[in-house]
C-alpha cells in the first residue's frame, strides 16, 4: 500500500549541478502534480500532468522540467540548480484533474542547493 | 486570480481548547473544498472535504469544518485540541471551468498546542 512513493528524500547540491526527482504512484491516477513547499509560502504547484502524455506550466514552472514517462511515473528536473530552488518537493496524485478526487502525496524531497 | 486565505499564520493553544482556524476563497462559480494537514516532517494528509450538500461537515480526528457560500468561507474547527494536533494546516480549493482545475493552496496556519 506504498501510494506516491518519492526519490530521494533528502539532497544537497552545488549551484549549476542538474538532478531529476522521481515520483511513482500505484493507484492508477490519471493526474500527477509537482509542488514546491516554502515557509509561510504554502504550497506552489510547478508543472502538473492530467493524463499521460500530458504536461502543462502550474504557478512557478521556471527553471523545472517534466517528463511523464508512462502512467505511474512523473520526474521533475533541474537542469542548473540555483539556491532559490531550495526547497521541499512535493509529487501528488489524484483520479481526475479538477475533480471531487482528493490529491495523495508523497513524503517529499528536501533539496538543498548551496 | 483566484486565490485562498488563511487569516492566521500561526496559532497557539492550551491542550483542551477550542479552535477555529479561518479560510476564505476568492471566486463565484462553483468550487470543491478541502483542509489538509501536514504532521512535522510528514507529508499532507487529506482532513475533510466538501463538495455540495450539508455545509457542515466533518472529518478525521474530530475536525469538523462549515462551508458559508455567502461569506466564501470553510472554517476549520475542533471543540478540544490535544497535543498532537499540532501541525501546519492548509486550506485549498479546486475550481470548474476553463483551465481551472488543480487545487489552490492558502498559505497554511501553523498550529501549535501546549500540553
Amino acid at each position: 500500500n506504498a501510494g506516491v512513493t518519492q526519490t530521494p528524500k533528502f539532497q544537497v547540491l552545488k549551484t549549476g549541478q542538474s538532478m531529476t526527482l522521481q515520483c511513482a504512484q500505484d493507484m492508477n491516477h490519471n493526474s500527477m502534480y509537482w509542488y514546491r513547499q516554502d515557509p509561510g509560502m504554502g504550497l506552489r504547484l510547478i508543472y502538473y500532468s492530467a493524463s499521460e502524455g500530458t504536461t502543462d506550466k502550474g504557478e512557478v514552472p521556471n527553471g523545472y522540467n517534466v517528463s511523464r514517462l508512462n502512467k505511474r511515473e512523473f520526474s521533475l528536473r533541474l537542469e542548473s540548480a540555483a539556491p532559490s530552488q531550495t526547497s521541499v518537493y512535493f509529487c501528488a496524485s489524484s483520479d481526475f484533474r479538477g475533480t471531487r478526487q482528493p490529491q495523495h502525496f508523497g513524503d517529499g524531497t528536501r533539496l538543498s542547493i548551496l | 486570480a483566484q486565490s485562498v486565505s488563511q487569516h492566521n499564520h500561526h496559532v497557539i493553544l492550551s491542550e483542551a481548547a477550542s479552535l477555529e482556524l479561518g479560510c476564505n476563497y476568492s471566486y463565484g462559480g462553483t468550487v470543491n473544498l478541502f483542509w489538509y494537514v501536514q504532521y512535522p516532517g510528514q507529508h499532507l494528509q487529506l482532513l475533510l472535504k466538501y463538495f455540495s450538500g450539508d455545509p457542515l461537515v466533518k472529518g478525521i480526528k474530530g475536525f469538523e469544518a462549515e462551508f458559508i457560500k455567502s461569506k466564501f468561507s470553510f472554517n476549520l474547527r475542533k471543540p478540544s485540541v490535544q497535543w498532537s494536533d499540532t501541525a501546519e494546516y492548509f486550506c485549498a480549493v479546486t475550481i470548474y471551468g476553463g483551465s481551472q482545475g488543480n487545487l489552490i493552496f492558502g498559505k497554511g496556519t501553523k498550529l501549535s498546542v501546549k500540553p
